[in-house]
């Protein structure tokens, strides 16, 4: 099993662009979410997804689009990127909402919004 | 919604030591717990989780964590630290109710010197 994959690993932006950062798992879990990193503030939920089909709102969703059309992807779109959206972002996923089980996180994506 | 502080930022030890890393929780209902670790570059790794019972918690490479409901925290401890454990620790929060949200505090980087 290839895990949490992310792509791409490193992105530059200029304000106003959009882009999709990619997230895959192949371990046929029905949660995935979407966290982002920011010094000193941790990591913060921005979308999640439930099942195929099945998305709602985390922490800090503004500025953010999520579908999940598939039980192995789940795009996360910046529809017009801002400075603030420089951060690392990371994708999870977990079997299911059962506490007992264990979240996979991606390698993360590097963002940097000029 | 439930919150987490680490108190420390930094933690800086030396090879051998013992280690502890503080971690507080804010809760109104009863709440899952959980530390993970990140290596430089790399997403997160669960190293253990408290959902019930037994309020000392072992996980893996070493380290432990005790719940004290009382006192609203689950530190994390190590009796003897490797060069290897140097990296970011999270702390993070879940309550029963609404488990989709993990709440995660800003982060503790443990570095450990020869």
């Amino acid at each position: 099993n290839a895990g949490v994959t992310q792509t791409p690993k490193f992105q530059v932006l200029k304000t106003g662009q959009s882009m999709t950062l990619q997230c895959a798992q192949d371990m046929n879990h029905e949660y995935m979410s979407w966290y982002r990193q920011d010094p000193g503030m941790g990591l913060r939920l921005i979308h999640y997804s439930v099942g195929a089909g099945i998305t709602d709102q985390g922490e800090v969703p503004n500025g953010y689009n999520v579908s999940r059309s598939t039980t192995e992807d789940f795009p996360l779109r910046l529809l017009s990127a801002a400075p603030s959206q420089t951060s690392v972002y990371f994708c999870a996923s977990r079997r299911n909402l059962a506490p007992d089980n264990e979240q996979f996180f991606g390698p993360g994506t590097r963002l940097t919004v000029l | 919604a439930q919150s987490v502080t680490q108190l420390d930022s930094q933690v800086p030890v030396f090879e051998e030591a013992p280690v502890e890393l503080r971690c507080n929780y804010s809760s109104s209902v009863s709440v899952y717990l959980f530390w993970y670790v990140q290596y430089p570059n790399q997403g997160l790794q669960l190293l253990l989780k408290y959902l019930s019972g037994s309020t000392l918690v072992k996980g893996i490479n070493g380290f432990e964590a005790e719940f004290n409901k009382s006192q609203t925290s689950f530190h994390l401890r190590k009796p003897s630290v490797h060069i290897s454990d140097t990296a970011e620790y999270f702390c993070a929060v879940s309550d029963l109710r609404n488990n989709n949200d993990m709440r995660f505090g800003a982060g503790t980087r443990l570095t450990v010197k020869p």
